[in-house]
């Protein structure tokens, strides 16, 4: 089973400020690797897939990177809303997994 | 715009099974995997498995022997079912169209 580390676990940043978000696979994932975002009472929300493509309608202040083991979600110019959980998931072997999810605040 | 709907008993005693459906509205279901997604109360997503239109599953080795799936494509909707639950098993269940930004809302199913 691939285990996804996500760090950090909290980060606490303020409106405009950047976030630079990880995700570390335990072997290589290629570019399976898929962002969502998830906010209290709601499902999470797809925001990049296949590594570092956006999902339509997302926001371009959210990009995704990396390849093979190592990935990063990065938020720049953060706004309130923006405050949520965000995993990481890998769709290339199976069982699929998630990361453990790192919590943003605003 | 494909639309997914969970429906079933938000309350399953200890040692039953836990039956689970999933809608599909706005799309096909074929052609695609389906998949279960649980999140226990204040935890992380975990996922229980999926299924393909020809109705093969595919399960995570922490719930196999309990899980099972279906698929109905002449209904559009797919289905869980997990045996034995205990109270570990209280989550709020997705599903989801495996690759994609489609998920239902959730239910909430508590084992008590």
């Amino acid at each position: 089973e691939i285990v996804l580390t996500q760090s950090p676990a909290t980060l606490s940043l303020s409106p405009g400020e950047r976030a630079t978000l990880s995700c570390r696979a335990s072997q290589s994932v290629s570019n399976y690797l898929a962002w969502y975002q998830q906010k209290p009472g709601q499902a999470p929300r797809l925001l990049i897939y296949d590594a570092s493509t956006r999902a339509t309608g997302i926001p371009a202040r959210f990009s995704g990177s990396g390849s093979g083991a190592d990935f990063t979600l990065t938020i720049t110019s953060l706004e309130p809303d923006d405050s949520a959980v965000y995993y990481c998931h890998q769709r290339i072997s199976w069982p699929l997994t998630f990361g453990g999810g790192t919590k943003v605040e605003i | 715009q494909v639309q997914l709907q969970e429906s079933g008993p938000g309350l399953v005693k200890p040692s039953e099974t836990l039956s689970l459906s999933c809608i599909v509205s706005g799309g096909f279901i074929s052609n695609y995997y389906w998949s279960w997604i649980r999140q226990p109360p204040g935890k992380g997503l975990e996922w229980i498995g999926y299924i393909y239109d020809s109705g093969t599953p595919y399960y995570s080795p922490s719930l196999k022997g309990r899980v099972t799936m279906s698929i109905d494509t002449s209904k559009n909707q797919f289905s869980l079912r997990l045996s034995s639950v205990t109270t570990a098993d209280t989550a709020v269940y997705y599903c989801a169209r495996e690759d994609s930004p489609y998920w239902g809302q959730g239910i909430l199913v508590t084992v008590s």
